[in-house]
């Protein structure tokens, strides 16, 4: 089965405060990717980072930071130091082989930094 | 520069008709995609075409039927509108998933509001 879970559907918090989106994910392949995307209130999708299969660094950017773990089939995000400007809905996705050229998408969190 | 252009951004229209949604991109990919966003947020792939060939075809209704006259360009058409086809519509772009080395890979279009009445 090929498939991504992001068991927060919605997610609260005040500014400032640090808040992790989790997203497990299932696939049979070896190689794959996996991103992150926000879609803020105006609907775009913003693509925030992809993630190579045999790449298992956990990687920040800025206040965004990323823990891949194979081995737990994870791929959870963390923003540090939130802000009302992060409030958004946030899809973790899969592509789910070299071979395959498309995405699925988890069920997404929302998230609502308040200030 | 917009990478993925789609228009309309917002389509009403009456059960029954027939619409269409244009896609154009000018990164230079090899692959298009159409995704559905339904009222619940969930995003699901439609169709991809590969150098204008059907690649992907996730059991959509053949009322709907993309169109690729080239490699830059993915239309959807949509025949006999239903209210359930009330949807975002995404377009979509990439290189060969075994090809996308540094680039991000999927870049989306902003999306088609359609609302059928």
């Amino acid at each position: 089965a090929q498939k991504v879970t992001q068991a927060q559907t919605e997610i609260s918090v005040v500014e400032k405060e640090d808040v992790t989106l989790d997203c497990v994910y299932e696939t049979r392949d070896t190689t794959y990717y996996l991103f992150w995307y926000k879609q803020p209130p105006s609907g775009e999708l913003v693509f925030l980072i992809r993630r190579n299969s045999f790449d298992e660094q956990n990687e920040i950017s800025g206040r965004y930071s990323w823990n891949f773990q194979k081995s737990t089939s994870s791929f959870n995000f963390t923003i540090t130091a939130s802000q009302v400007v992060d409030s958004a809905v946030y899809f973790c996705a899969l592509s789910p082989s070299y071979n395959t050229d498309k995405l699925i998408f988890g069920t997404g969190t929302r998230l609502q930094v308040f200030p | 520069d917009t990478a993925v252009s789609q228009t309309p951004k917002y389509l009403v229209t009456q059960m029954g008709n027939d619409k269409s949604i244009k896609c154009e991109q000018n990164l230079g990919h090899d692959t298009m995609y159409w995704y559905k966003q339904d009222s619940k947020k969930f995003l699901k792939i439609m169709f991809s075409y590969n150098n204008k060939e059907l690649i992907i075809n996730e059991t959509v209704p053949n009322r709907f039927s993309p169109k690729s006259p080239d490699k830059a360009h993915l239309n959807l058409h949509i025949n006999s509108l239903e209210l359930g086809d009330s949807a975002v519509y995404f377009c979509a772009s990439s290189p060969a998933a075994s090809r996308m080395g540094r680039d991000k890979g999927y870049t989306f279009g902003s999306g088609t509001r359609l609302t059928v009445v």
